[in-house]
C-alpha cells in the first residue's frame, strides 16, 4: 500500500539556520502531497501542498517541491525562527481513490529552534 | 475562523470499558474522518464518513469501533471494549477539500 517515510527527529537548530526535513513516498497512483504542522497542544494544520510533479508548495517561508523522479517532497526553510518549533508531518492522499481521499502520514519530525 | 473541536482532551479508562470520543466538525463540511497516533508511531487513518455512512475504513477499524453523526453536528467514535493497545491520540478531521484537524483526544487505557 501507499506509505510515507520521513526523516527521524528530533531536529534541533539555532534561530536563522537552514532547515531540511526529508520525505519520500511510495504510491500506486498519482498522489497529492502535503506537509502538516502540529504546534504544542494544537491539532494538525496544513502547511503546504502540491498536487502534481514539479509543483512547489510554499507557505510562511517553507517550501517543498513534488519530485516524481525521486518520489520525494522535502521540506525546506531558509531561516528558521523559534516560533517554528513544532512537529512536522509529511502526508499523501491518493487522488485516484476519489471520494474521501484519506491521508497517509509519515511518523512526524519534531523541530526545536533555540534562540 | 471556524475550527474542529474535540472532547475530552484526555480520557482515562479501564480495559474492557466503552468510550465515546466526540468531535464537532466545521459546520458546512461534508467529509469526516478519524485518525489515531500511538505514541511514537505514525498517524493512521481509521475511518471516513460521508452522506451519513462509512465511505472507507482501515483494517484497524474492526467491530469494536463505530462512528455516528447523531444530531447533524457531532461526530463520534465509539470503542466498545477498550484494549491496552487502543491507548493513543485520536484526531478528528473534517473537509470539503482540505482536511481540518481537531486538537485530538488522548486516550489512556489502563
Amino acid at each position: 500500500g501507499d506509505s510515507v517515510t520521513q526523516m527521524e527527529g528530533p531536529v534541533t537548530l539555532s534561530e536563522e539556520a537552514f532547515l531540511t526535513i526529508n520525505c519520500t513516498y511510495t504510491a500506486t497512483g498519482y498522489p497529492s502531497l502535503f506537509w502538516y504542522v502540529q504546534y504544542p497542544g494544537e491539532g494538525l494544520q496544513l502547511l503546504l501542498k502540491a498536487t502534481k510533479a514539479d509543483d512547489k508548495g510554499s507557505n510562511k517561508g517553507f517550501e517543498a517541491t513534488y519530485r516524481k523522479e525521486t518520489t520525494s517532497f522535502h521540506l525546506e526553510k531558509g531561516s528558521v525562527q523559534v516560533s517554528d518549533s513544532a512537529v512536522y508531518f509529511c502526508a499523501l492522499s491518493d487522488r485516484t481513490q476519489g471520494g474521501s481521499e484519506k491521508l497517509v502520514f509519515g511518523k512526524g519530525t519534531k523541530l526545536t529552534v533555540n534562540p | 475562523e471556524p475550527e474542529v473541536t474535540q472532547t475530552p482532551s484526555h480520557q482515562v479508562t479501564q480495559m474492557g470499558q466503552e468510550v465515546i470520543l466526540r468531535c464537532v466538525p466545521i459546520s458546512n463540511h461534508l467529509y469526516f474522518y478519524w485518525y489515531r497516533q500511538i505514541l511514537g508511531q505514525k498517524v493512521e487513518f481509521l475511518v471516513s464518513f460521508y452522506n451519513n455512512e462509512i465511505s472507507e475504513k482501515s483494517e484497524i477499524f474492526d467491530d469494536q469501533f463505530s462512528v455516528e453523526r447523531p444530531d447533524g453536528s457531532n461526530f463520534t467514535l465509539k470503542i466498545r471494549s477498550t484494549k491496552l493497545e487502543d491507548s493513543a491520540m485520536y484526531f478528528c478531521a473534517s473537509a470539503n477539500y482540505e482536511q481540518y484537524f481537531g486538537p485530538g483526544t488522548r486516550l489512556t487505557v489502563t
